[in-house]
């Protein structure tokens, strides 16, 4: 049974970096996109961007100039930065696994992690 | 502004059947997948694909697509549907994902 566990600084000042690691445990690493999503209070949820094991990439494109999505295969983990946040970054951030068929005509996150609440005031 | 499309909420009769939809080009292209989210936990994945259940979930939950929308029906809900459904699917370059806004389903 995979599971993913994440963590990261929950309370944050504006301009500063958001960092979340997301691990995988319980199942093969290779084979599936590794997935940031976040949710405001209140509101849906926003696809953040994706990551393989070979650290092949694809970010939301209102987000791109601030996101960085990066992988460790030898710890079986994949990491969030998101920098410059403001107050509108103020979000649960989940990290999810995607699983996908060639060229995504499927496509969809079957495991999540427990979410982390980022709240960014000064 | 979501390339998806969702009715904000719908609501249905106890043992009734509903059907919660998702409008979006990319929709002619790509599958979406479904979510059910109940308040303070994680999205669940209910369907994906043409119609595919991760193991665990009731198969009174189904998928179907006709053109740019796609469809989740819940036949017979229970009142344990009651919550937040997303769908999700591709954009129309299929470089990146997105959600459509969520329907809040009330189970009556």
């Amino acid at each position: 049974q995979v599971q993913l566990q994440q963590w990261g600084a929950g309370l944050l000042k504006p301009s500063e970096t958001l960092s979340l690691t997301c691990a995988v445990y319980g199942g093969s690493f290779s084979g599936y996109y590794w997935s940031w999503i976040r949710q405001p209070p209140g509101k849906g949820l926003e696809w953040i961007g994706e990551i393989n094991h070979s650290g092949s990439t694809n970010y939301n494109p209102s987000l791109k100039s601030r996101v960085t999505i990066s992988v460790d295969t030898s710890k079986n983990q994949f990491s969030l930065k998101l920098s410059s946040v403001t107050a509108a970054d103020t979000a649960v951030y989940y990290c999810a696994r995607a699983i996908t068929s060639v060229a995504w005509y499927y496509y969809g996150m079957d495991v999540w992690g427990q979410g982390t609440t980022v709240t960014v005031s000064s | 502004s979501s390339e998806l499309t969702q009715d904000p909420a719908v609501s249905v009769a106890l043992g009734q059947t509903v059907r919660i939809t998702c409008q979006g080009d990319s929709l002619r292209s790509y599958y979406a997948s479904w979510y059910q989210q109940k308040p303070g936990q994680a999205p669940v994945l209910v369907i994906y694909g043409k119609n595919n259940r991760p193991s665990g979930i009731p198969d009174r939950f189904s998928g179907s697509s006709s053109g740019n929308t796609a469809s989740l029906t819940i036949t017979g809900a229970q009142a344990e549907d009651e919550a937040d459904y997303y769908c999700n699917s591709r954009d129309s370059s299929g470089n990146h994902a997105v959600f459509g806004g969520g329907t809040k389903l009330t189970v009556l």
